[in-house]
């Protein structure tokens, strides 16, 4: 039972490069998320999707694209890499909007960029 | 705008104490809190999800309250150990239909053999 895959675990970008998060779950969960976690903090939404097809942005969108095209899966762009977004980087997924039932989160992706 | 505030950002106890984690969050119109706990370099896990109908859930040695009225919600660890330590987290769901989560910034907790 995998949960919320998230590859790669670390990565290291160099200014203005680009880069793909990956992001995949195996629980038929409809809405997915993308989360941000800096040093000491909590974590910051992105973007979510509610379903196949559907996206919308979070709290901290400016940098950032997503695409929803099955419902597995759901990856991050990053299309122009800045110093501020070296952060760790958090998938989560969870059943609709009348369940009770906790997100489930991957294990994070930790991104540098120099 | 909901704002969810978590005090104390660090605790540091020795093993056998029991503790209470503070959560507090500004708009009262949740769908539920979850507490979560974060291990170093790891993801989440979710320790207690509480519903904005309940007052209180409980998970072993761990039990989480809310009280939406005033705003505040709080995870107790009875007899804690050294396994305990760790980031917890604590994060409300709004009552419209995204399922978001706006966190805390967490309590970090050292528990001392």
């Amino acid at each position: 039972n995998a949960g919320v895959t998230q590859t790669p675990k670390f990565r290291i970008l160099k200014i203005g490069q680009s880069m793909t998060l990956q992001c995949t779950q195996d629980m038929n969960h409809n809405y997915m998320y993308w989360y941000r976690q800096d040093p000491g903090m909590g974590l910051k939404l992105i973007y979510y999707s509610v379903g196949a097809g559907i996206t919308d942005k979070g709290e901290v969108p400016n940098g950032y694209n997503v695409s929803r095209s099955t419902t597995e899966d759901f990856p991050l762009r990053l299309e122009l890499a800045a110093p501020s977004q070296t952060s760790v980087y958090f998938c989560a997924s969870s059943f609709g909007v009348y369940s009770n039932q906790p997100q489930h989160f991957g294990d994070g992706t930790r991104l540098s960029i120099l | 705008k909901q704002e969810v505030t978590q005090i104390p950002a660090a605790l540091s106890v020795p093993e056998g104490e029991n503790l209470v984690l503070n959560c507090s969050f500004t708009d009262s119109a949740i769908y539920n809190l979850q507490w979560f706990r974060q291990d170093p370099g790891k993801g989440l896990t979710s320790l207690l999800l509480i519903q904005s109908s309940q007052r209180e859930q409980t998970s072993g040695r761990l039990n989480a309250s809310l009280d939406k009225s005033s705003g505040r919600s709080t995870l107790y660890i009875a007899a804690s150990q050294p396994g305990d330590s760790a980031t917890y987290l604590c994060a409300v769901r709004h009552t419209s239909n995204t399922g978001k989560l706006i966190f805390g910034q967490g309590t970090t907790l050292q528990v001392k053999p």
